[in-house]
């Protein structure tokens, strides 16, 4: 089945710092890919997504590329801020004939702590 | 316009109790998916519903059981609780299977 695996957390970064969450995943077709992000006490939000391979998925200065080869979709930000520390999470949806199952298999998740 | 919203906030029940959790979808989507979140881990994906009827379902047992209302607004209902049910428990919902989902601040149970 569908699966997602997340770098081993918690990451604790200080300001400015450059940050890179990996995120590798295994499907049967070809999914679209999410980044979600969950601060504290608040559901879970979605930052960015890319639905084909080579797209790049981008929001509030992260990035991600869909890397079909590899089968990654590793989060980058070039320099995080204290209102970054949150959870991250890496989701794959499935598609068939064009068409989003809807179903999203979620990675364990990345703590991100950024520090003053 | 309101998000996702859920009741309750949260819920303290013992094993073998009943539980339901209702969650009202964002103005204008017509589905809903709820997913369990162990302490830790990521969102596991239960169910979905669209159109009043269960589309897709994750790995869980038949303990665990939906509805939706013609409102489109949805209840999870879990029979028999386990310790191990101890959780968040989301809804999320969208425009159309398949779309955005977008996610309610959950329901924290737990089974004593």
């Amino acid at each position: 089945g569908d699966s997602v695996t997340q770098m081993e957390g918690p990451v604790t970064l200080s300001e400015e710092a450059f940050l890179t969450i990996n995120c590798t995943y295994t499907a049967t077709g070809y999914p679209s890919l999410f980044w979600y992000v969950q601060y504290p006490g608040e559901g879970l939000q979605l930052l960015l997504k890319a639905t084909k391979a080579d797209d790049k998925g981008s929001n509030k200065g992260f990035e991600a590329t869909y890397r079909k080869e590899t089968t990654s979709f590793h989060l980058e930000k070039g320099s995080v801020q204290v209102s970054d520390s949150a959870v991250y999470f890496c989701a794959l949806s499935e598609h068939a004939g064009g068409t989003s199952y809807g179903k999203l298999t979620f990675g364990q998740g990345t703590i991100l702590t950024v520090h003053p | 316009d309101a998000g996702v919203t859920q009741s309750p906030t949260h819920l303290i029940k013992t094993r073998g109790q009943q539980v339901t959790l209702r969650c009202s979808p964002k103005s204008g989507h017509d589905t809903v998916s709820w997913y369990q979140q162990a302490l830790g881990q990521g969102p596991q994906f239960i169910f979905q519903y669209y159109e009043e009827e269960e589309r897709q379902r994750g790995n869980f047992p038949d303990r665990f059981s939906g509805h939706q209302f013609p409102n489109y607004s949805s209840e999870l209902n879990v029979n028999a609780l386990l310790l191990g049910d101890s959780a968040l428990y989301l809804c999320a919902s969208s425009l159309f299977v398949g779309d955005e989902q977008f996610f309610g601040p959950g329901t924290r149970l737990t089974v004593l």
